[in-house]
């Protein structure tokens, strides 16, 4: 079993479409979760930043974690083709290496 | 807010020829760097995690006489891919986390590797 499980998708939807990705887990050590956006042949970039159990938002972005389910989401409101990308949950525990575990990965097309 | 520098975008070498690439942290000091593999449509491997002044940890099955990596200042670290294959054509990545605080890592724009 890998320690993150992601969809791989491709996930389509069109337009203004809210859009829920998620990841689910199985090492209860994690404490940090992140969700990175990638575009094509593009380093990662970091959207949500989330330490522990509840919720954050910013902006039309939602970032929940629920640690007694080991489970994590990515919500996206009013979505827009330039949203269209890659979207990868990763994970970290506390140890001072801070070493980030990724899920697959979600390709999310949103379709004007 | 962070920036992390990688250099070059894009190379291509012969086979058994050498190659480094470079990240640099430009705002910030990053005790620790992280070095990333990634296919096409995959998700990133790790390959090594960079500690400044000390050696590099490497990732089980991540051959370290292969993928040298430097990390020589605060701001700088470096991965060699030595006698560089065809099969080791990839996208590279590191990635940078501050030395004080919760981990939030950022990321280079990449390396394109194409071995001929």
């Amino acid at each position: 079993q890998k320690e993150v499980e992601q969809d791989p998708g491709p996930l389509s939807v069109p337009e203004g479409a809210i859009v829920s990705l998620n990841c689910t887990y199985s090492n209860s050590a994690f404490q940090y979760f992140m969700w990175y956006r990638q575009y094509s042949r593009k380093g990662p970039e970091l959207l949500m930043y989330t330490y522990s159990s509840g919720n954050k938002e910013d902006g039309r972005f939602t970032a929940q974690v629920d640690k007694s389910s080991k489970y994590i989401s990515l919500f996206i409101r009013d979505s827009q083709p330039s949203d269209s990308a890659t979207y990868l949950c990763a994970m970290s525990g506390t140890d001072s290496s801070y070493k980030l575990i990724f899920g697959s990965g979600t390709r999310l097309l949103v379709r004007p | 807010g962070a920036v992390v520098s990688q250099h070059p975008s894009r190379v291509i070498c012969k086979s058994g020829t050498s190659v480094k690439i470079e990240c640099r942290s430009l705002d910030f000091q990053a005790t620790t760097m992280f070095w990333y593999r990634q296919f096409p449509k995959k998700s990133l491997m790790l390959m090594a995690t960079s500690n400044e002044g000390s050696k590099a940890t490497y990732e089980q099955g991540v051959e370290k006489d292969k993928f040298l990596i430097n990390h020589a200042s605060l701001t700088l670290s470096t991965l060699t891919v030595t006698s560089a294959h065809p099969e080791d054509s990839s996208f590279y990545i590191c990635s940078a986390t501050p030395r004080q605080g919760v981990p939030g890592y950022t990321f280079g724009s990449g390396t394109r590797l194409t071995v001929v």
